[in-house]
């Protein structure tokens, strides 16, 4: 039974134009969501978190809201560029625990 | 700068071959995972250990062992590898979260395993 699920497996979006990925969970003990980027042939790299305790976190060209309600996260990212093209996971956790990944959601820049 | 490795990048091994896959941190990291990760699963913890000769199952520990011997060195074992271990292996470390902190694992490249 997945907990944390990213039911689109692929986005693509023009260059310069919002990306929006989605992520759902199902365990109301989640309290820290991460959102992680990777490349082909590399590791994931953190990219952004937020606490339950929070509704936005913003970094930058990120923004990651929290929907506690609704048990649903997204990431922003404003404007997309050809860079950001990689595998986005979406993370959760209940404090001290371990992190359950979502499946991830393949984003295509085009310029 | 944050560094894990892993000792390699491609592997190919035969079913039934005893396979180690390791990987080594140098930020004094407490706490070092492994996973798999395959297409529309995405990353599955097999286990973790948060002090050195600690281990923990995670959520697919069948088929594999684990090592933690020195701190900065975490090893995966598969003693009989099947097809079915066919996959990317990525290894992580974090310290360990105090108070409020945040569970941001560091991540090595990965081990690409293909077992024929």
């Amino acid at each position: 039974d997945q907990q944390v699920k990213q039911n689109s497996p692929s986005l693509s979006v023009q260059e310069g134009r919002i990306s929006i990925l989605n992520c759902d969970y199902t365990n109301s003990m989640f309290d820290y969501f991460l959102w992680y980027k990777k490349y082909p042939a590399e590791g994931p790299t953190f990219l952004i978190s937020i606490s339950s305790i929070k509704d936005k976190n913003e970094d930058g060209r990120f923004t990651v809201f929290l929907n506690k309600s609704a048990k649903h996260l997204s990431l922003h990212i404003v404007p997309s560029q050809p860079g950001d093209s990689a595998v986005y996971f979406c993370a959760a956790m209940e404090y001290g625990n371990k992190l359950v990944f979502g499946a991830g959601t393949i984003l295509r820049v085009k310029s | 700068d944050v560094k894990v490795t892993q000792s390699s990048r491609y592997l190919v091994k035969r079913t039934g071959e005893k396979v180690f896959l390791e990987c080594v941190q140098d930020m004094d990291h407490e706490n070092m995972f492994w996973y798999r990760q395959d297409p529309g699963l995405g990353l599955r913890l097999i286990y973790f250990s948060y002090d050195v000769k600690m281990k923990e199952k995670g959520d697919i520990p069948e088929g594999y062992s684990v090592s933690r011997e020195k701190k900065e060195r975490f090893s995966l074992i598969l003693e009989s590898a099947s097809t079915n271990q066919t996959s990317m292996y990525l290894c992580a470390s974090r310290p360990t979260i105090v108070g409020g902190g945040t569970d941001t694992q560091y991540f090595g490249p990965g081990t690409r395993l293909t077992v024929l």
